[in-house]
């Protein structure tokens, strides 16, 4: 079945360092979604990307989706104390979660 | 508007038991889908409904059920309660396909003891 892992599992950054998570699939994804969860929260919803090599930005947060559409990424630059969370990609074909990518920012 | 609402927050429960846990969906949300999320770890897909019909199940056991109503409304059913089941139980609304997110409850604490 289809899998989805994250990478890395764990992200310490001092503040105003940049961050990436990366999400791989091990099938092609008709598209794929991204959310955040705080801590003691539940995700929600940041962004779905849809179309190969798809970019999108919304503010310090930057989305891409792979050529091949096995791939996706997100990158915060100048990271913030209110960045910190646990970020999840989804693959909406059967929607299975990434295993999220911890993020902890140091003031 | 109410987001999505879930109930009850927490639950406690003894390994055997069953428990239903519910979900009321944003208004003119027809898809409702449950996960299970065990601390850290992504949440885990177990059943999407869309127009009262079950549309997707994961990899959960048949102790796992659930139903949508006409109001869209959602129950989430676990029979033969195992400690293992403890978990955040997130119920997530979507309009139709879920193009513009799925828009997630607070989720029910459960703990089996």
């Amino acid at each position: 079945g289809q899998q989805v892992m994250q990478i890395p599992q764990y992200q310490h950054v001092q503040e105003g360092e940049d961050f990436t998570t990366y999400c791989n699939s091990s099938t092609t994804l008709s598209n794929i979604q991204w959310y955040k969860q705080r801590p003691g929260g539940h995700p929600v919803f940041l962004i779905q990307l849809v179309k190969s090599g798809e970019v999108k930005k919304q503010k310090r947060l930057t989305f891409q989706f792979g050529e091949a559409k096995k791939n996706s990424s997100l990158h915060i630059t100048a990271t913030q104390t209110t960045d910190v969370g646990t970020y999840f990609c989804a693959g909406t074909d059967k929607f299975y979660f990434g295993s999220g990518t911890k993020l902890n920012v140091k003031p | 508007d109410a987001g999505v609402t879930q109930s009850p927050t927490h639950l406690i429960k003894t390994r055997g038991q069953h428990v239903t846990l519910r979900c009321s969906p944003i208004s003119g949300h027809k898809s409702v889908s449950w996960y299970q999320q065990v601390l850290g770890q992504g949440p885990q897909f177990i059943f999407q409904y869309y127009e009262k019909e079950e549309r997707g199940r994961g990899n959960f056991p048949d102790r796992f059920s659930a139903r949508q109503f006409p109001n869209y409304s959602s129950e989430l059913n676990v029979n033969a309660l195992l400690l293992g089941d403890s978990a955040l139980y997130l119920c997530a609304s979507s309009l139709g396909d879920g193009a513009y997110g799925y828009t997630f409850g607070s989720g029910t604490r459960l703990t089996v003891v």
